[in-house]
C-alpha cells in the first residue's frame, strides 16, 4: 500500500539556520508529490508540488524541494529560516492509478524557529 | 471568491448520536476528500470521491459515511460505530487532475464527542 513517511517529528531551529525535512514514499509507480504547510491557527496552504521535468522546484517562500526518484525521496529545503516559517510541514503523494487517484499525507513535521 | 466551507467550526456530541459534517465547495472541482488530523498522525483519509455519485474508501473508513449527491457537496457523517471520532475534520478538493488544480483544504471541522 501506498504509504509517506517524514521522520523528523518536531525541528528546532535558530533564525538563519538551513532547513531540511525529508520525505519518503512507497510506492514504484507515477507519482505526484506535494509539501503542504499549516501555520498556527491556519488551514493547510500549498507549499510547492512536483509533476515532471525539474527535479528541483522551487515554492513560496523560499522553498524548494528536490525529488530522488531512486531514493523515492522528496525532501524539502530552505537556505536560511525566519521565525515565521513556524508551522507544521506535510509532504503528500498521489499516486497515478489507472481509474482513481488518492492523496496520502504523512504524519507532518513540527518546524519551531528560535527568534 | 472560490473556495471550501465547512460547518460547524465546533461541533459537540454526545457519545452513541450520528453527526453529519457538512463540505461545500465553489471551486468546480469533480475530486473530493475527508481527512481526520490527529496530533502525531498526520492527516489521514477517510474517504474520496472522483465523481458525482461514487466514492471510495480511504484507509480509515470504518464508522463512518459519505454521500455525493452534487458536484458541490460532500458531507460526512460519524456515526455511532466510529470508536474515537474527536478529532479536527478537514474537507479538501481538487481537479480529477492533479495538474491542474491540487488539493484546496477548507478550515475544517472540530468534533468533540463526549
Amino acid at each position: 500500500a501506498q504509504s509517506v513517511s517524514q521522520h523528523n517529528h518536531h525541528v528546532i531551529l535558530s533564525e538563519a539556520a538551513s532547513l531540511e525535512l525529508g520525505c519518503n514514499y512507497s510506492y514504484g509507480g507515477t507519482v505526484n508529490l506535494f509539501w503542504y504547510v499549516q501555520y498556527p491557527g491556519q488551514h493547510l496552504q500549498l507549499l510547492l508540488k512536483y509533476f515532471s521535468g525539474d527535479p528541483l522546484v522551487k515554492g513560496i517562500k523560499g522553498f524548494e524541494a528536490e525529488f530522488i526518484k531512486s531514493k523515492f525521496s522528496f525532501n524539502l529545503r530552505k537556505p536560511s529560516v525566519q521565525w515565521s516559517d513556524t508551522a507544521e510541514y506535510f509532504c503528500a503523494v498521489n499516486a497515478l492509478y489507472s481509474s482513481a487517484s488518492k492523496i496520502i499525507f504523512g504524519s507532518g513535521t513540527r518546524l519551531s524557529i528560535r527568534p | 471568491d472560490g473556495g471550501i466551507t465547512q460547518s460547524p467550526k465546533y461541533l459537540f456530541r454526545k457519545e452513541g448520536q450520528n453527526v453529519t459534517l457538512s463540505c461545500e465547495q465553489n471551486l468546480n472541482h469533480d475530486a473530493m476528500y475527508w481527512y481526520r488530523q490527529d496530533p502525531g498522525q498526520g492527516l489521514r483519509l477517510i474517504y474520496y470521491s472522483q465523481i458525482v455519485n461514487d466514492f471510495q474508501k480511504g484507509d480509515i473508513a470504518e464508522g463512518y459515511s459519505v454521500s455525493r449527491e452534487k458536484k458541490e457537496s460532500f458531507p460526512l457523517t460519524v456515526t455511532s460505530a466510529q470508536k474515537n471520532p474527536t478529532a479536527f475534520y478537514l474537507c479538501a478538493s481538487s481537479d480529477r487532475d492533479m495538474t491542474i488544480s491540487p488539493l484546496h483544504f477548507g478550515n475544517g471541522t472540530r468534533l468533540t464527542v463526549t
